[in-house]
């Protein structure tokens, strides 16, 4: 069975520290998607990147990296030069078929202080 | 705007009401998934529907029922309601392939008193 953890209930920084949300997932599949979303607030679920099993290049948006190493089973998310702003939950999640429903995580609770 | 909309935004009725939660997908998009979020429960898969079929459950209480209409656009229906069913209910769309992703509504928070 598929199953996504998020050991980090809640996490708290300081404006300009880089923080690491760490995401572990469980699947039987050899082809799978896992994603990161994030919460603000005002409740609605933004989208922030989606990666396939066969892509395991790291990739980094502008002050957001994603580490994914399948020896691990394992997709952390920094954020480097937090802002207040990033405070929010972030949710890991887990497709293992293309078009199946997303399975995720319990979400990490990021609050970033100035 | 996601493209994915959801109606109403705020729902508060009483124990043992019935309500219906709607939610039109993404323009293009023939798949809708509802999630349940409580506080200790957190995101929930509750049912998908691909195309007008049902095609799979996830932890969906027998109180609780969908369907997808010709036009696409989905229902979930709650009834016979308890104050644990609290919670934003969300919707979302894929194309069906689900390579392009998952697109979500902004969710009806629903209070049940």
């Amino acid at each position: 069975a598929q199953k996504v953890t998020q050991a980090q209930t809640e996490i708290s920084v300081v404006e300009k520290e880089d923080v690491t949300l760490d995401c572990v997932y469980e699947t039987r599949d050899t082809t799978y998607y896992l994603f990161w979303y994030k919460q603000p607030p005002s409740g609605e679920l933004v989208f922030l990147i989606r990666r396939n099993s066969f892509d395991e290049q790291n990739e980094i948006s502008g002050r957001y990296s994603w580490n994914f190493q399948k020896s691990t089973s394992s997709f952390n998310f920094t954020i480097t030069a937090s802002q207040v702003v990033d405070s929010a939950v972030y949710f890991c999640a887990l497709s293992e078929k293309a078009g199946t429903a997303l399975i995720f995580g319990k979400g990490t609770t990021l609050s970033v202080s100035s | 705007d996601s493209g994915v909309t959801q109606t109403p935004k705020h729902l508060i009725t009483a124990t043992g009401q019935r309500v219906t939660l709607r939610c039109s997908p993404r323009s293009g998009d023939l798949s809708v998934y509802w999630y349940q979020q409580s506080l200790d429960q957190g995101l929930q898969f509750l049912i998908q529907y691909y195309n007008g079929e049902e095609r799979a459950k996830g932890n969906i209480l027998e109180r609780f029922s969908a369907q997808q209409f010709p036009d696409l656009h989905s229902e979930l229906n709650l009834s016979s309601l308890e104050l644990g069913d609290s919670a934003l209910y969300f919707c979302a769309s894929s194309l069906g392939q689900g390579v392009h992703g998952y697109t979500f509504g902004s969710g009806t928070r629903l209070t049940v008193v």
